[in-house]
Parts: structure tokens; sequence; C-alpha cells
């Protein structure tokens, strides 16, 4: 299967911007996805880019895309405590049309006060 | 209003026992999923179902038998529970079309004993 990489912590400041990285292997992924997982909780869809693009902007989340090197990461701006949780970064199955995901080990992201 | 929602929340068993958990969507989505999140939060499809027909079918042990009684719901049954089968179990859901995100639910944490 895919393999989708993170780095599996990341602490940051309140108030200080957090860059999440992940790399990709499939450079044919139409869509990249981000999703959320708090404590205890399921998976929020977070935000998602195509691959056409190079950026998205989504309030405080920007997500860049590097087709070329298949990086993609997520910069969540003024962080705040309520971000702490752990992120995944997830690409479709090469080729799929089942809607399979692959997903990264996630980054544990802890924000201090 | 809950869009997956997953019973139970927890679920606590005896090695050598049949359990199950159940999912249901209300989104109107064609295909659900299992997944198995395991306790270094590595998440893995287990199952897809499409209008209640199998699509995926991981390698997974055939003490697992998913069933999907309609496109709404989507039932995990597993027979003579081990532990290694301890995880926590998500399902989702999501639109057939191609690259339409997952939706998940909160999860069943199975705790063998």
């Amino acid at each position: 299967g895919e393999d989708v990489e993170q780095s599996l912590f990341l602490s940051v400041r309140e108030g200080d911007s957090s860059v999440i990285n992940c790399t990709y292997t499939d450079s044919s992924s139409t869509y990249l996805y981000w999703y959320k997982q708090e404590p205890g909780a399921g998976l929020q869809l977070l935000t998602y880019i195509f691959s056409n693009m190079d950026m998205k902007q989504d309030q405080r989340l920007t997500v860049l895309l590097n087709k070329k090197d298949k990086h993609l990461s997520l910069r969540i701006a003024d962080t705040q405590t309520g971000d702490s949780a752990i992120y995944f970064c997830a690409e479709p199955e090469r080729g799929s049309t089942l809607g399979r995901l692959y997903f990264g080990r996630g980054t544990q992201l802890t924000v201090w006060p | 209003d809950t869009a997956v929602s997953q019973t139970p929340k927890y679920l606590v068993t005896q090695m050598g026992n049949d359990k199950s958990i159940k999912c249901e969507q209300n989104l109107g989505h064609d295909t659900m999923y299992w997944y198995k999140q395991d306790s270094k939060k590595f998440l893995k499809i287990m199952f897809s179902y499409n209008n209640k027909e199998l699509i995926i079918n991981e390698t997974v042990p055939n003490r697992f038998s998913p069933k999907s009684p309609d496109k709404a719901h989507l039932n995990l049954h597993i027979n003579s529970l081990e532990l290694g089968d301890s995880a926590v179990y998500f399902c989702a859901s999501s639109r057939t079309k191609n690259n339409s995100p997952l939706h998940f639910g909160n999860g069943t944490r199975l705790t063998v004993t």
C-alpha cells in the first residue's frame, strides 16, 4: 500500500504557528487530506487540497502542496490549546475508485499555554 | 444530528467471546468502511461496502465478519475474540464519487482481557 510519512510529535507555544509535514507516494493523487483526532474522538476532516493547487487557505489553516517533492504541509496560525490533537495526513489508494485512504501515523501536536 | 454513529463506545470483554459493533450514517452516503486503529494510532482499513456490497476486504482474520443490512448501516461481528483484537474500531462513510472525503464515527474502544 501507499506509504504516508509524518513526524510523530510537535510542540509549540500558544500563539505561535505550527507546521505539520507529510510526504506521500502517489504523484497522481487527486486529493490529499488532513484529518484531526481529538482524544477519545473520531477523525474529523479538517481540510483537503486538490492536486492542481499549490496552496489552500481556510481561516487559520494553510495547506501547501509540493507535487514535485510529494510533500504536503499544514500550517496552523495562532495555535491555540484547543488545537492540541493528532493530525493525520491521508492519500487515496493509487488509481482506486473505492475510497480507500492511506493514513500517515499521525502527528501529535501539543500546545503549551 | 450525529452523522456517523457507532455503538457501543466502549466494549470490554474476555477472550473467546463473540461481540458486535454497530454503525449507522444519516448522510445519505453509499459507501461505508471499517478501520482499525492500533495502540500506536496507526489506521488501517478492514472492510468497505458500497450499496450493501462488499468491495474491500483486507487481510483480516475471518473471525471478523461485516454485515450491511442497508446502505445506511454497517455492522462488525467478531468471533472468538483474542487479546490482539484490542483496538479502536472506526466506522466511516463517503459518497461513491471518486475521492470523496471520509466521515468518521467516534470509534469503539474494544478491550479484550
